[in-house]
């Protein structure tokens, strides 16, 4: 399995512009997360979806977030606009169950830099 | 006070040096501990489950203190490869059901020659 596969690695956008970023999950994951980390916060857990539904929202940072898991093999994180305050690196996981005893397998990850 | 904390360090030890490192946890109903290692500029990768009874895995060793909400990650024998940030990960379940994994801000560790 090649693994979880996050698209773009980099991606340099000016504030106010639309940044979608995209990540494929293993097969036969049921969950797919979406993580934030920043210096000053770590890793913050936005959402994360069971069987391509929405499970948990609540660290979805404003409404200028969302994201999307149209089916099993494919999921995106857009915001619309961007914030120089969203600059971060930002990652998908993916796991087996909700309660994962082999943990969570995490993207390359997307850094994101908006100026 | 924040759901996982860890202290941030960084640990600077020799080679060969034995490190321990712990994590404290808020929520009493937590279910599963997890250590994950980063390296700079990489993704978090899982290093190991922790279990209720302790457990080792090379020079490793995980253990869990459910009374006093904390876990702990032991390294034996430190080799400059193990130079990373180590995260605490704890999965708790929320009122309305779910499963939520939470990352401490992670353990910086640092060997030198």
């Amino acid at each position: 399995d090649a693994g979880v596969i996050q698209s773009p690695r980099h991606e340099v956008t000016e504030m106010g512009q639309e940044v979608t970023l995209r990540c494929k999950p293993i097969s036969g994951h049921d969950y797919l997360f979406w993580y934030r980390q920043t210096m000053m916060r770590g890793l913050e857990l936005l959402i994360y979806f069971n069987n391509n539904v929405p499970i948990d929202d609540s660290g979805m940072p404003e409404d200028r977030f969302s994201a999307k898991m149209p089916n099993a093999s494919f999921s995106t994180l857009k915001i619309q606009p961007s914030e120089p305050r969203d600059s971060a690196v930002y990652f998908c996981a993916s796991s087996l169950t909700e309660t994962e005893v082999y943990g969570y397998t995490f993207g390359s990850g997307t850094r994101l830099t908006v100026v | 006070r924040k759901e996982v904390e860890q202290d941030p360090g960084p640990f600077n030890v020799p080679e060969g040096a034995t490190v321990a490192f712990n994590c404290t946890y808020s929520n009493s109903a937590s279910q599963s501990f997890f250590w994950y290692r980063q390296d700079c500029r990489k993704e978090p990768k899982l290093l190991m489950s922790v279990y209720s009874s302790g457990n080792e895995d090379g020079r490793f060793t995980a253990q869990l203190n459910r009374a006093s909400q904390y876990i702990s990650l032991l390294i034996r024998d430190s080799k400059l490869s193990d130079s990373a940030t180590y995260l605490c990960v704890v999965l708790g379940r929320t009122s309305g059901g779910s499963y939520i994994p939470t990352f401490g801000r992670g353990t910086s560790l640092i060997v030198h020659p």
